[in-house]
């Protein structure tokens, strides 16, 4: 089944421990990213990613790393994770040469709260 | 810049049509999209319309698009209980297919 998968679905952690939430896909998309959701801001871009080893700064990148070392993964790092990184977030992949109007398939959301 | 704003709340009862407004301030827009997140879960994308057309209809679905005033609607005609959800559009503008989403608007079903 064709899927994007993040692990793990639900976390709640303190204030300055690193954490990192994984991301796969199993579609051999090229385009990865990751989006936050909080109510009344719909979704805002935190980092995307075009291909291996290339990485680009969303909306509102402050205080997430991610790597993008294979094709199929794109973790979120949280070297020293806020209160204010408390939110829903949802990775997506998709691949421009799929269809051109390339969806974006999303992962089920890991809702991450720092207390 | 870019942005996209939804009204917040919307409630209709089941069987009526229920319009889903959408407005957008970048005219570089390629695609807009409607996107459905049920409770709990990611989202899904519903339809889809290219920015060179004013209107598409899928089933009980009917996208209109007013470039000119950058205005994006969804039409949900006989709305079901199932159809209760956050419905979100996005613009695609930006290079490596981002995506700039509104707020989301709540659709309540009444039965």
């Amino acid at each position: 089944e064709a899927q994007v998968t993040q692990n793990p679905r639900y976390l709640i952690t303190v204030t300055g421990k690193k954490l990192t939430v994984t991301c796969s896909q199993n579609m051999n998309h090229e385009y990865m990213s990751w989006y936050r959701q909080d109510p009344g801001l719909g979704l805002r871009q935190i980092y995307y990613s075009m291909n291996v080893e290339v990485t680009d700064k969303g909306d509102v990148p402050e205080g997430y790393k991610v790597s993008r070392k294979e094709k199929r993964n794109f973790p979120l790092i949280l070297e020293s994770p806020s209160p204010n990184q408390t939110s829903l977030y949802f990775c997506a992949s998709s691949s421009p040469g799929t269809s051109a109007h390339n969806e974006q398939f999303f992962g089920p959301g890991t809702r991450l709260t720092v207390l | 810049g870019e942005d996209v704003e939804q009204s917040l709340f919307l409630s209709v009862r089941e069987g009526d049509s229920s319009v889903i407004n959408c407005t957008y301030t970048d005219s570089s827009s390629t695609y807009l999209y409607w996107y459905k997140q049920e409770p709990g879960a990611g989202l899904q994308l519903l339809t889809y319309i290219f920015s060179n057309m004013d209107m598409k209809q899928d089933q009980r679905l009917t996208v209109l698009l007013n470039k000119k005033d950058k205005h994006l609607s969804l039409r949900i005609a006989d709305t079901q209980t199932g159809d209760s959800a956050i419905y979100f559009c996005a613009e695609r503008v930006r290079a490596g297919n981002m995506l700039t989403f509104g707020g989301g608007t709540r659709l309540m079903v009444k039965p």
